[in-house]
């Protein structure tokens, strides 16, 4: 079983929906990251969150250290939001592991 | 501020070359990270750095190295390539590591695309 569960794999909407990326983790850790990352291969940072919540535009992240889990919402989906959106736990003194990545489509 | 730069972009390679990939942090960032990344198995870390020493090391074989200056600029190289070494492999750079943990921001680079054939 992977250290960093994904889902879904693959997320297609309309333009102006809620989105919602769930990213769940079996170690403990210091941060989680989320990723965007467009075609071409850049990858930029979203959020690094270790506790609570934080908002970024039409961008939020979450994070339950007790359960584990951290949610990435989009509000009013764009298509130029369409990229492959990836969460990183830094475990405890020790490396960065990835989730494989939700391709996220946003139709207009 | 330039950001995280690495060369070069694209890369090809015969079975059985070596390799180094160079990638230059953003000023005054003194760690520096490498991952590997493949379409079937995702982003995996390779190596991470920190004022020149290196501080992780992921589950690569001993075919996979890598170096800090001391201007934090970092290579990696790999020796006798494989077939399955085609990638795209990208660092990260942050401002500062403890050594307990590292809860900064990680900026990357656009990656070098290394096809090997």
């Amino acid at each position: 079983k992977n250290e960093v569960e994904q889902s879904p794999q693959n997320l297609t909407a309309q333009e102006g929906e809620f989105i919602t990326i769930n990213c769940s983790y079996s170690v403990g850790i210091s941060a989680l990251h989320w990723l965007q990352q467009h075609p071409g291969g850049g990858i930029v940072s979203l959020f690094m969150l270790s506790s609570g919540k934080k908002k970024h535009g039409r961008l939020i992240a979450t994070i339950n250290i007790q359960e584990k889990h951290s949610s990435l919402h989009i509000t009013a989906s764009h298509p130029r939001d369409s990229a492959v959106y990836i969460c990183a736990v830094r475990v405890y003194g020790s490396r960065l592991t990835f989730g494989e990545g939700t391709q996220l489509t946003v139709n207009p | 501020k330039a950001g995280v730069t690495q060369t070069p972009r694209y890369l090809i390679k015969t079975r059985g070359q070596q390799v180094t990939l160079s990638c230059s942090p953003i000023s005054g960032h003194r760690s520096v990270s490498w991952y590997q990344q493949t379409p079937g198995q995702g982003l995996q870390f390779l190596f991470e750095y920190f004022s020149e020493t290196q501080r992780n090391k992921g589950n690569f074989p001993g075919r996979f190295s890598g170096r800090q200056f001391s201007n934090s600029r970092s290579e990696m190289n790999v020796s006798t390539l494989e077939l399955g070494d085609s990638a795209l492999y990208l660092c990260a750079s942050s401002l500062h590591r403890t050594l307990l943990q590292a809860n900064t921001e990680a900026f990357f680079g656009q990656g070098t695309r290394l096809t090997v054939v």
